[in-house]
């Protein structure tokens, strides 16, 4: 079974730390881009970061740019979310998210991206 | 920065009747769309990418359709389940490979 589990969420005071994990199992976890998404409560979905199957490529939302840091580790299945200089607005349900891949066949080709595989979320609270 | 709007947001729509959710980017994405369903308390699942190509497992009464800037997500025949929010996504080709999510679209029971 393909699935995703986040861990790591909890309450931090502002201007804290914590490391969530996004562990990966029924498939190649290595093959795929993978992304943090979250929700605050009550509101919509915001893409958070993203990281490209070999670490070489990472990608974040201005928002949380120079204090969060995605990083992976294949050999273990593994995504990570380090969040530091933690804020009010940072609380949320966190989740880890599968970059899924469809070839565009007709010109001028390319791919579709998107997600198709989520994990059920951890909840980061940010509060003194 | 592209910027999703959907519309409304809350439809409220009687079971077995068409639902019709609309989704506007603020500049052209082409086919980079996705539809995604969110029930309370649960992750959101994947109904449509490319715009248009429903996903793994979805039913055949969901559909999607447009290109460009203007989008739509079409439920026939609305069954209880379908009663949730749904959330269009864009993504950037890259560099950067990011995405945008619109504010939601609530589908309500009547």
């Amino acid at each position: 079974e393909v699935q995703l589990v986040e861990s790591g969420g909890g309450l931090v005071q502002p201007g804290g730390s914590l490391r969530l994990s996004c562990a990966a199992s029924g498939f190649t976890f290595s093959s795929y881009w993978m992304s943090w998404v979250r929700q605050a409560p009550g509101k919509g979905l915001e893409w958070v970061a993203n990281i490209k199957q070999d670490g070489s490529e990472k990608y974040y939302v201005d928002s949380v740019k120079g204090r969060f840091t995605i990083s992976r580790d294949n050999a273990k299945n593994s995504l990570y979310l380090q969040m530091n200089s933690l804020r009010a607005e940072d609380t949320a349900v966190y989740y880890c998210a599968r970059e899924g891949s469809t070839m565009i066949v007709v010109p001028p080709g390319g791919y579709y991206y998107y997600m198709d595989v989520w994990g059920k979320g951890t909840t980061v609270t940010v509060s003194s | 920065e592209i910027v999703m709007t959907q519309s409304p947001a809350t439809l409220s729509v009687s079971p077995g009747e068409r639902a019709t959710l609309s989704c506007r980017a603020s500049q052209s994405v082409s086919s980079n769309l996705a539809w995604y369903q969110q029930k309370p308390g649960q992750a959101p699942r994947l109904l449509i990418y490319g715009a248009s190509t429903r996903a793994t497992g979805i039913p055949a009464r969901f559909s999607g359709s447009g290109s460009g800037t203007e989008f739509t997500l079409t439920i026939s025949s609305l069954q209880s389940e379908d009663f949730a929010v749904y959330y269009c996504q864009q993504y950037n080709n890259w560099p950067p490979k990011m995405y945008t999510f619109g504010q939601g679209t609530k589908l309500e029971i009547k």
